[in-house]
């Protein structure tokens, strides 16, 4: 079945430095793919997505690359802030195309930037 | 735009209560809805999908008389938590799909889950 592999933490970062969390996905359809953010003791909010092959998401300075060929969507930020502190998601959906589609979740990597 | 919302935030109930958690899409109709439960440090653990009018698609696993689901309008989704008993505290996050095609067509908003704590 579809499913979501992320790089296992937690990722502790000084501030100011660069980070990747790698994601990679199986699906049998075509994905949409998206990264949640979830900050300790709240619910996830959508960070950014990308719809097709080769689609760039970015916000708040992270991006992702949807890469068909390698089947990942890493996300990557040039310089992290003590703010980015927060448990990272990726996640796909619409592999089948129904009128509405599961989200599938990966495990989520929990990042700590430290001053 | 895109805003979700969960009540209550935090509920403590004594074990053998039932619990009602609402979660309400503010700003947008959402033919679907979703119920999720997440323990601590793990994932997201999909319960059951609410569509609007129609009985709720629950996971495998799942009880589905033990978490009622109910989608009465195009933005308000209950779940109720029956005879609640302390293996069923955890965090429970809802998400309403958006209606319709285009960017937002597929794409799921969260509310900011409820911490329910049973006694």
């Amino acid at each position: 079945g579809d499913s979501v592999t992320q790089m296992e933490g937690p990722v502790t970062l000084s501030e100011e430095a660069f980070l990747t969390i790698n994601c990679t996905y199986t699906a049998t359809g075509y994905p949409s793919l998206f990264w949640y953010v979830q900050y300790p003791g709240e619910g996830l909010q959508l960070l950014l997505k990308a719809t097709k092959a080769d689609d760039k998401g970015s916000n708040k300075g992270f991006e992702a690359t949807y890469r068909k060929e390698t089947t990942s969507f890493h996300l990557e930020k040039g310089s992290v802030q003590v703010s980015d502190s927060a448990v990272y998601f990726c996640a796909l959906s619409g592999a089948g195309k129904t009128s509405y589609d599961k989200v599938i979740f990966g495990p989520g990597t929990s990042l700590s930037v430290i001053p | 735009g895109a805003v979700v919302s969960q009540h209550p935030s935090r509920v403590i109930c004594k074990s053998g209560t039932s619990v009602k958690i609402e979660c309400r899409s503010l700003d947008f109709q959402a033919t679907t809805m979703f119920w999720y439960r997440q323990f601590p440090k793990q994932s997201l653990m999909l319960m059951a999908t609410s569509n609007e009018g129609s009985k709720a698609t629950y996971e495998q696993g799942v009880e589905k008389d033990k978490f009622l689901i109910n989608h009465a309008s195009l933005t308000l989704s209950t779940l109720t938590v029956t005879s609640a008993h302390p293996e069923d505290s955890s965090f429970y996050i809802c998400s309403a799909q958006r209606s319709g095609t285009g960017p937002y067509g597929d794409t799921q908003y969260f509310g900011p889950g409820t911490r329910l704590t049973v006694l």
